[in-house]
C-alpha cells in the first residue's frame, strides 16, 4: 500500500533553517511527484511547491520562492523540502502529498502524517 | 491570484443531505478536488475531478460543477462525516495550486 512517512516535530528559532523529510514506499517513486502543502494552527491549507521524482524539477509557490529548496532523493525514494530563514508565522503542520508526474494534472491521492514545524525564540 | 470561497461552516442532522460549495471565477472549466480533514489527522481526498470517488470512499460522497460553483454533497450524513472540508482547482495563470478556505462540517 502507497504510504508517505515524514520525519519528526522541530522547533527551531527565528532566522534558522528546517529541513523536512518524507519517504515514498509501495509505488514506482519515480513515476510521480510530491506536493508539499502546510497549514498553520487553526488555519486552511496552503500549497508549497511541487517537485518531480522523475527529473527533479520544481515549481514553487510565489509566497516561499526564494526560501523555500524541494529535493529528491531516489535512492531512497525520500522527498525534502527545506524552508530558510524561518519566521513565527513559518508555524504550522507540513505535509507531502503524491501528485501526477505534471504538477497541476492530476490530484494529492496520498499524504504524509504531517511534520510539526514551531518556531519561536 | 485565482480565489476560491468556501462558506465557514455547514451544519446537518444525522440522515439529511449536506452540500458544500466551492466558488470562483468561471470554476466550471477546472477540475475542482474536495478533500476531508479530521482533526489532527492529515486531509483525504474524497473526490477527484469534480465527481469521481477515489476507492474506498462512500457512494455517499458526490461532487458535481457547473459555471461558478462546484458542489460537494454528502447524503445520509453520518456523525463520523464531521470534518473540515476543502475545495482545490489548478490555478493555470500562476500555475500554483490554490485551496479554498474550508468548510466545518457540523453533524447536529
Amino acid at each position: 500500500q502507497v504510504q508517505l512517512v515524514q520525519s519528526g516535530a522541530e522547533v527551531k528559532k527565528p532566522g534558522a533553517s528546517v529541513k523536512v523529510s518524507c519517504k515514498a514506499s509501495g509505488y514506482t517513486f519515480t513515476s510521480y511527484g510530491i506536493s508539499w502543502v502546510r497549514q498553520a494552527p487553526g488555519q486552511g491549507l496552503e500549497w508549497m511547491g511541487w517537485i518531480s521524482a522523475y527529473n527533479g524539477n520544481t515549481n514553487y509557490a510565489q509566497k516561499v520562492q526564494g526560501r523555500v529548496t524541494m529535493t529528491i532523493d531516489t535512492a531512497t525514494s525520500t522527498a525534502y523540502m527545506e524552508l530558510r530563514s524561518l519566521r513565527s508565522d513559518d508555524t504550522a503542520v507540513y505535509y507531502c502529498a503524491r501528485e501526477g508526474p505534471t504538477v497541476g494534472d492530476t490530484f494529492l491521492d496520498y499524504w504524509g502524517q504531517g511534520t510539526l514545524v514551531t518556531v519561536s525564540s | 491570484s485565482y480565489v476560491l470561497t468556501q462558506p465557514p461552516s455547514v451544519s446537518v442532522a444525522p440522515g439529511k443531505t449536506a452540500r458544500i460549495t466551492c466558488g470562483g471565477n468561471n470554476i466550471g472549466s477546472k477540475s475542482v478536488h474536495w478533500y476531508q480533514q479530521k482533526p489532527g489527522q492529515a486531509p483525504v481526498l474524497v473526490i477527484y475531478y469534480d465527481f469521481d470517488r477515489p476507492s474506498g470512499i462512500p457512494e455517499r460522497f458526490s461532487g458535481s460543477n457547473s459555471e461558478k460553483t462546484a458542489t460537494l454533497t454528502i447524503s445520509r450524513v453520518e456523525a463520523g462525516d464531521e470534518a473540515d472540508y476543502y475545495c482545490q482547482v489548478w490555478d493555470s495563470s500562476s500555475d500554483h495550486w490554490v485551496f479554498g478556505g474550508g468548510t466545518k462540517l457540523t453533524v447536529l
